[in-house]
């Protein structure tokens, strides 16, 4: 089934400095999404990107997805504290639940110190 | 998210016993998931619904099981056989379709006594 691989598992960084994420996979996607985890909080949606070599913004937030489409990155400019948290793709198929269902990575967890 | 509630928020669960989590939308999305999620881990799909009266094992099924009566509810059940139970639950639902993006709950803590 469809898996997707991310990268790194845990990211320290001083406030201020950048960040950034990776999703790999082994097939072409069609589409891929972003979430962003607060600390005790769930999930919330940010960014899908579906077309090759796609880039998007949000303020200091990047999203790109790559020329393959096997590959995605995250990349937030000059952190704030309030960057804190986890940061998952997801991407359709696999086991997450049936034929247009999504399959997540296991997640970056951003930790800043100020 | 707005449109889906969980509760309680709160869950506390003895040995040998069974407990319900519920979960309600009112985004009039056909599909819903269970997710399970562990300290610092990522989500495991526990079940999912893509319409009324239907439902389908996700990858970490055993010890737990759901209904789907109404299209607005998919309430969870921990059984006693799920021996591991204490994580954090989330419920989620979506339009479906390629490209919609998922919507949670708040989500269920529960532990063990």
């Amino acid at each position: 089934g469809q898996q997707v691989m991310q990268i790194p598992q845990y990211q320290h960084v001083q406030e201020g400095e950048d960040f950034t994420t990776y999703c790999n996979s082994s097939t072409t996607l069609s589409n891929i999404q972003w979430y962003k985890q607060r600390p005790g909080g769930h999930p919330v949606f940010l960014i899908q990107l579906v077309k090759s070599g796609e880039v998007k913004k949000q303020k200091r937030l990047t999203f790109q997805f790559g020329e393959a489409k096997k590959n995605s990155s995250l990349h937030i400019t000059a952190t704030q504290t309030t960057d804190v948290g986890t940061y998952f793709c997801a991407v359709p198929g696999g086991s997450g639940g049936g034929a247009d269902g999504l399959t997540f990575g296991k997640g970056t967890h951003l930790i800043i110190q100020p | 998210d707005g449109g889906i509630t969980q509760s309680p928020k709160y869950l506390f669960r003895k040995e040998g016993q069974n407990v319900t989590l519920s979960c309600e939308q009112n985004l009039n999305h056909d599909a819903m998931y269970w997710y399970r999620q562990d300290p610092g881990q990522g989500l495991r799909l526990i079940y999912y619904s893509q319409i009324v009266n239907d439902f389908q094992k996700g990858d970490i099924a055993e010890g737990y099981s759901v209904s789907r009566e109404k299209k607005e509810s998919f309430p969870l059940t921990v059984t006693s056989a799920q021996k591991n139970p204490t994580a954090f639950y989330l419920c989620a639902s979506r339009q479906r379709g390629y490209g919609q993006p998922q919507h949670f709950g708040d989500g269920t803590r529960l532990s063990i006594l």
